[in-house]
């Protein structure tokens, strides 16, 4: 149980165009969910918590306007990147809490060119 | 902030127990967690210890957790190469804005050999 899932799992864009990444819970409602950024080689680093029917909490240096995050409904949160840029470039990785516990998607692979 | 700490590399002999140990700030920490992460894959979820507890045993896998020195250890026995992964310890935040928050260690680069 508690399977997370994620789509695409690799994306390739030109430099200025948007990246819709979908981040589904298959078994569980999740009332909240998390986006994460993951650089080569490094530990995750979170970028805003998605709370379903209300506005995303981004971290402090996240542009909330860049990286746009739905949660409309209890299985389905979006990130939108907008504008991509090569520097957008990284593995996107959410989670679904479900009875105290994260569970990740396997994750999207963005490469922007 | 709260702040979670590993060591980068651990390399051991398949078949012999392999010992990874994480240290973390927040005393007040509800749930510590342990991940395993393969080339290009997202988070598994391999075990979680509530911080009131000192002992979790999940088949291979012994969660050993020092609330006093605020060390947390995993251990698996006879290890495999399959084994072979990044581990990510996470402790979550227990309360305010950062509630339900997870903060990670570097991971532990695991390489098992033959």
């Amino acid at each position: 149980g508690a399977v997370v899932s994620q789509h695409p799992s690799r994306v390739i864009c030109k430099s200025g165009t948007s990246v819709k990444i979908e981040c589904r819970s298959l078994d569980f409602q999740a009332t909240t969910m998390f986006w994460y950024r993951q650089f080569p080689k490094q530990s995750l680093m979170l970028m805003a918590t998605s709370n379903e029917g209300s506005k995303a909490t981004y971290e402090q240096g996240v542009e909330k306007d860049k990286f746009l995050i739905n949660h409309a409904s209890l299985t389905l949160s979006t990130l939108t990147v907008t504008s991509a840029h090569p520097e957008d470039s990284s593995f996107y990785i959410c989670s679904g809490d479900h009875l105290d516990t994260q569970y990740f998607g396997p994750g999207t692979r963005l490469t922007v060119l | 902030g709260e702040d979670v700490e590993q060591s980068l590399f651990l390399s051991v002999r398949e078949g012999d127990s392999s010992v990874i140990n994480c240290t973390y700030t927040d005393s007040s920490s509800t749930y510590l967690y342990w991940y395993k992460q393969e080339p290009g894959a997202g988070l598994q979820l391999l075990t979680y210890i509530f911080s009131n507890m000192d002992m979790k045993q999940d088949q291979r896998l012994t969660v050993l957790l020092n609330k006093k020195d605020k060390h947390l250890s995993l251990r698996i026995a006879d290890t495999q190469t399959g084994d072979s992964a990044i581990y990510f310890c996470a402790e979550k935040e227990a309360g305010g804005t950062s509630y339900g928050k997870l903060t990670f260690g570097q991971g532990t680069i695991l390489t098992v050999h033959p």
